[in-house]
């Protein structure tokens, strides 16, 4: 059982738009960044985004985050096939003193 | 460019201990602190073990307590994870990764390794 909980599955078509959630808790969202990574199968993952919005250099800006309380939310639009992976929200627990993740979200571009 | 290798995995039995290596170049190492990621087979991500800069700041995630053991060493450009008693749990693909700190926020995983698989089976 994760610590930040996304939804297992997400899907859209091509060109379209998707959301990912990531809820997590007074300890850890509520008061500290959210990091979004990228994993393709057979790879390491990658970093999206950090600071809850900002994308490192070469990602492009149609990935985005944000934050609310004690969520985030990562957004993909225009979606390409390439984008098929797993997406993972992080951030640190300041309670536990650990790094946690969400259980990741497989996102099918149909 | 910043590369991270991992290497040290491999099939060991339950109750048998692992030590994990990490090799860094591209960057200055001991300005970052570091971090153990680890996933099972067909799992998600898992946060194991971060350590600061100059080893005075350590923690580990509750399932690995008492068992693991992070180290590094600046001039080696080197990290290491000792994994004593091992468990068939203890099964992954393990990562390590450099913390980068923003204006913002540390412990942003910006680089990965390529990752080391440990299997603990008899």
């Amino acid at each position: 059982q994760s610590v930040l909980t996304q939804p297992p599955s997400v899907s859209a078509a091509p060109g379209q738009k998707v959301t990912i959630s990531c809820s997590g808790s007074s300890s850890n969202i509520g008061i500290n960044y959210v990091y979004w990574y990228q994993q393709f199968p057979g790879t390491a993952p990658k970093l999206l985004i950090y600071d809850n919005n900002k994308r490192p250099s070469g990602i492009p800006d149609r990935f985005s985050g944000s934050k609310s309380g004690t969520s985030a939310t990562l957004g993909i639009t225009g979606l390409q096939t390439g984008d098929e992976a797993d997406y993972y929200c992080g951030t640190w627990d300041s309670s536990l003193s650990a790094g946690v993740f969400g259980g990741g979200t497989k996102l099918t571009v149909l | 460019d910043v590369q991270l290798a991992e290497s040290g995995g491999g099939l060991v039995q339950p109750g048998g201990s692992l030590r994990l290596s990490c090799a860094t170049s591209g960057f200055t190492f001991s300005t970052y602190d570091m971090n153990w990621v680890r996933q099972a087979p067909g799992k998600g991500l898992e946060w194991v073990s971060y350590i600061s800069t100059f080893s005075n700041t350590i923690y580990y995630a509750d399932s690995v307590k008492g068992r693991f053991t992070v180290s590094r060493d600046n001039a080696k450009n080197s990290l290491y994870l000792q994994m004593n008693s091992l468990r068939d749990e203890d099964t992954a693909i393990y990562y390590c990764a450099r913390a980068y700190c923003s204006s913002s926020s540390c412990h942003i995983l910006d680089y990965w390794g390529q990752g080391s698989l440990v299997t603990v089976s008899s």
